[in-house]
C-alpha cells in the first residue's frame, strides 16, 4: 500500500489567515492526488483533482500544487464556511489511500 | 439530480456478514465506476473498494480483501458490498460515492449519506 502522511494532524487559525496543508507519499504518486473538504456530520466533498485542478464551484482561494511525493492544499485566505477537515487522497495505485485528515479549526 | 441511498447497515456479531447495498438515480448507472469509503466512528476515511461501470474491474483495499465482494445491477441501478468474516474494526458509517468516469477508484460529488455497519459481540 502507499501510505499518505498528512500534516498538520489539527490546526487552529483565524478568518483571513493563509493555511496549507501537507500530503506526502510513501513512493511517487506523479499527480493521482485528490483534495476532499468534510464538514461534521456531512459526507466529503472533492475540491481539487490531479493535485491542482479545482472542480467547478470550488472557490479560487483553493489551490494546490506538487507532483512525485509532495503535496500541499492551500486556503489563500479563510473563511468561516471552510472550517472543516481536510483529506488528500492518491489513486496512483489500484487501491486508493487516504491521508490521516486534516482538522482546521477556529482560533 | 444525482441521489445515492445507501442502506443495509446493521449490528452483527464478531465473524458474521452483512450485505450492504446503494440506490442510485439521476445519471446513466451503468457509465460510472461506483465506490465504497468508510469512516470508523470518530476518525478519517477510508477506501474500501470500486467497481467498474460494466462490472467488470473490482478493486479492494488490502484490509478487506478477500472478505468484501462489490458487485452492481446494472438493471436495477444497485450496488452492493457483501461483507463477510466482520470484525470489530470494520466498525464504520459506509458512504457510497459515483466515480467520474467508468473506469476510476476515485470518488466523486456527490456521496450518499452512508450507512452504519457495527461489529460487537
Amino acid at each position: 500500500d502507499i501510505q499518505m502522511t498528512q500534516s498538520p494532524y489539527s490546526l487552529s487559525a483565524s478568518v483571513g489567515d493563509r493555511v496549507t496543508i501537507t500530503c506526502r507519499a510513501s513512493q511517487g504518486i506523479r499527480n493521482d492526488l485528490a483534495w476532499y473538504q468534510q464538514k461534521s456530520g456531512k459526507a466529503p466533498k472533492r475540491l481539487i483533482y490531479a493535485a491542482s485542478n479545482l472542480l467547478n464551484g470550488v472557490p479560487s482561494r483553493f489551490s494546490g500544487s506538487g507532483s512525485g511525493t509532495e503535496f500541499t492544499l492551500t486556503i489563500s485566505s479563510l473563511q468561516p464556511e471552510d472550517f472543516a477537515t481536510y483529506y488528500c487522497l492518491q489513486h496512483y495505485s489500484h487501491s486508493p489511500t487516504f491521508g490521516q485528515g486534516t482538522k482546521v479549526e477556529i482560533k | 439530480e444525482v441521489q445515492l441511498l445507501e442502506s443495509g447497515g446493521d449490528l452483527v456479531q464478531p465473524g458474521g456478514s452483512l450485505t450492504v447495498s446503494c440506490a442510485a438515480s439521476g445519471f446513466t448507472f451503468n457509465m460510472y465506476a461506483m465506490i465504497w469509503v468508510r469512516q470508523a466512528p470518530g476518525k478519517g476515511l477510508e477506501w474500501v473498494s470500486a467497481i467498474s461501470g460494466g462490472g467488470g474491474s473490482t478493486f479492494y483495499a488490502d484490509s478487506v480483501k478477500g472478505r468484501f465482494t462489490i458487485s452492481r445491477d446494472n438493471s436495477k441501478n444497485t450496488l452492493s458490498l457483501q461483507m463477510t468474516s466482520l470484525r470489530a474494526d470494520d466498525t464504520a458509517l459506509y458512504y457510497c460515492a459515483k466515480g467520474s468516469s467508468g473506469h476510476t477508484t476515485v470518488p466523486d460529488d456527490p456521496w450518499g449519506q452512508g450507512t452504519l455497519v457495527t461489529v460487537s459481540s
